[in-house]
């Protein structure tokens, strides 16, 4: 069975701070593909990053970034110099690599709030 | 290029009603996929379909709820009977077909619909 763990449900800061939400996960697949989605105020799910198990290469797009580290079942994600707009509800996934079945195995969410 | 397509995008209804939340997924996307999120809550899986088919049903509730995704049309998510434990937002994803080398497609989510039950 495949687990998603955001351990932290609430995280406030103040614009340009940097800040860091936690995911760990759990499965029993050796290949697999991880996920962050932001969902804004507005409420719909807006795709960030998806990353496959194999690439262990750490990712940088802009103010975010990403920690991928396979042998504590980790991927965090990093937003630099926070901004107000960075206030939403951020969602780590799971899903499988391979076969026709991609569903979605997702944490609980972790709530950003961004004050300026 | 019209991205995944949902509606109504709020719906409500009384207790003992029904609710038909409709899915129209990306052109040439051939899989479907519901999910639920509760309120305070992460969205969770609910069925994977493909045209005239269900995949994986292993999230549905076992009562009131079905889904369908026929040859022509939206996939359709139909809650019979509805309570007020059925409010939450149902999120609709789609995917291509599978990659000849097995590696599976992301998916691309519509921006839900609400389900309000009174």
């Amino acid at each position: 069975a495949q687990k998603v763990t955001q351990a932290q449900t609430e995280i406030s800061v103040v614009e340009k701070e940097d800040v860091t939400l936690d995911c760990v996960y759990e499965t029993r697949d050796t290949t697999y593909y991880l996920f962050w989605y932001k969902q804004p105020p507005s409420g719909e799910l807006v795709f960030l990053i998806r990353r496959n198990s194999f690439d262990e290469q750490n990712e940088i797009s802009g103010r975010y970034s990403w920690n991928f580290q396979k042998s504590t079942s980790s991927f965090n994600f990093t937003i630099t110099a926070s901004q107000v707009v960075d206030s939403a509800v951020y969602f780590c996934a799971l899903s499988a690599f391979t076969g026709a079945n991609s569903k979605l195995t997702f944490g609980k969410g972790i709530t950003l709030s961004v004050r300026p | 290029n019209a991205g995944v397509m949902q509606n109504p995008r709020h719906l409500v209804r009384r207790r003992g009603q029904e609710a038909r939340l409709r899915c129209s997924p990306m052109k040439g996307h051939s899989h479907v996929y519901w999910y639920r999120q509760l309120p305070e809550e992460g969205l969770k899986f609910m069925v994977y379909l493909q045209k005239e088919n269900i995949i994986d049903e292993s999230g549905m509730p076992k009562e009131r709820f079905s889904a369908e995704f026929p040859k022509e049309g939206p996939s359709i998510l139909r809650i019979q009977q509805v309570v007020r434990g059925d409010s939450a937002a149902y999120f609709c994803a789609s995917s291509p077909p599978s990659r000849h080398t097995g590696s599976s497609y992301e998916q691309y989510f519509g921006p839900g619909t609400r389900l309000t039950v009174t």
